[in-house]
């Protein structure tokens, strides 16, 4: 597509629940990155994909929180058992190899209530 | 390590004023550097970036920045301001040996007519 796409827009969560949030980078992009945003805050690295390898997962705030890219194109950031605390907007990024250039997507506001 | 900071959560301005957003970055190599737009309710918008090259940086909107390496500063400028540049802005630094982008914490401009 022309831009980078995220699924749903927003989200609302009972505490407990899991959450699913999609990304669908711009075709080709070889690099992924999902990013969150608390309110009123700049975004925070979470995890960084090459294709469908997952460099660096250091971001991830704890080990409810998954990543993947399996077939190195769309991506899914998966949490569980929800808390108030995951309550941001999750950003996606993509960009080609050997480039500079990050487009982000909209984001998914998640609200965990 | 690499940071980001900028000083000022606010700046105002009149319409047709111009319009100055600090920013100052940290980094152990050499930066590439970024500023980013946020709408409310939407992801980021690309302004411009410094890779190498010309200190003074051209982008969209009318938007520039000057990498000042000796200060360690990237800010943002646009001669005339519009109202429809209020928005909250972000600075980002990546090192040359890194992949990910490192935010400030925004700044929220507000033009006024």
């Amino acid at each position: 597509g022309a831009g980078v796409s995220q699924s749903p827009r927003y989200k609302v969560a009972k505490r407990g629940q899991d959450v699913a949030l999609r990304c669908d980078p711009i075709s080709g992009h070889v690099s992924l990155f999902w990013y969150q945003q608390a309110l009123g805050q700049g975004p925070e690295f979470l995890t960084y994909f090459q294709n469908e390898a997952q460099l660096d997962k250091s971001g991830l705030p704890s080990d409810r929180f998954f990543a993947e890219r399996p077939e190195g194109s769309v991506s899914t950031l998966k949490i569980q058992r929800t808390q108030q605390e995951d309550s941001a907007v999750y950003l996606c990024a993509s960009k080609p190899g050997g480039d500079y250039g990050y487009t982000f997507g909209s984001g998914t506001r998640l609200t965990v209530v | 390590a690499q940071s980001v900071a900028q000083p000022e959560d606010q700046v105002n301005v009149a319409e047709g004023n111009p319009l100055t957003v600090k920013c100052t970055y940290s980094v152990s190599g050499n930066p590439y550097l970024f500023w980013y737009v946020q709408y409310p309710n939407r992801g980021l918008q690309f302004l411009l970036k410094y890779i190498t090259g010309d200190n003074l940086v051209k982008g969209s909107y009318g938007f520039e920045a000057e990498f000042n390496k000796s200060q360690t500063s990237f800010h943002l400028k646009k001669p005339s301001a519009l109202v429809s540049d209020s928005a909250l802005y972000f600075c980002a630094v990546r090192d040359t040996h890194d992949y990910k982008l490192s935010f400030g914490a925004g700044t929220t401009v507000t033009v006024r007519a």
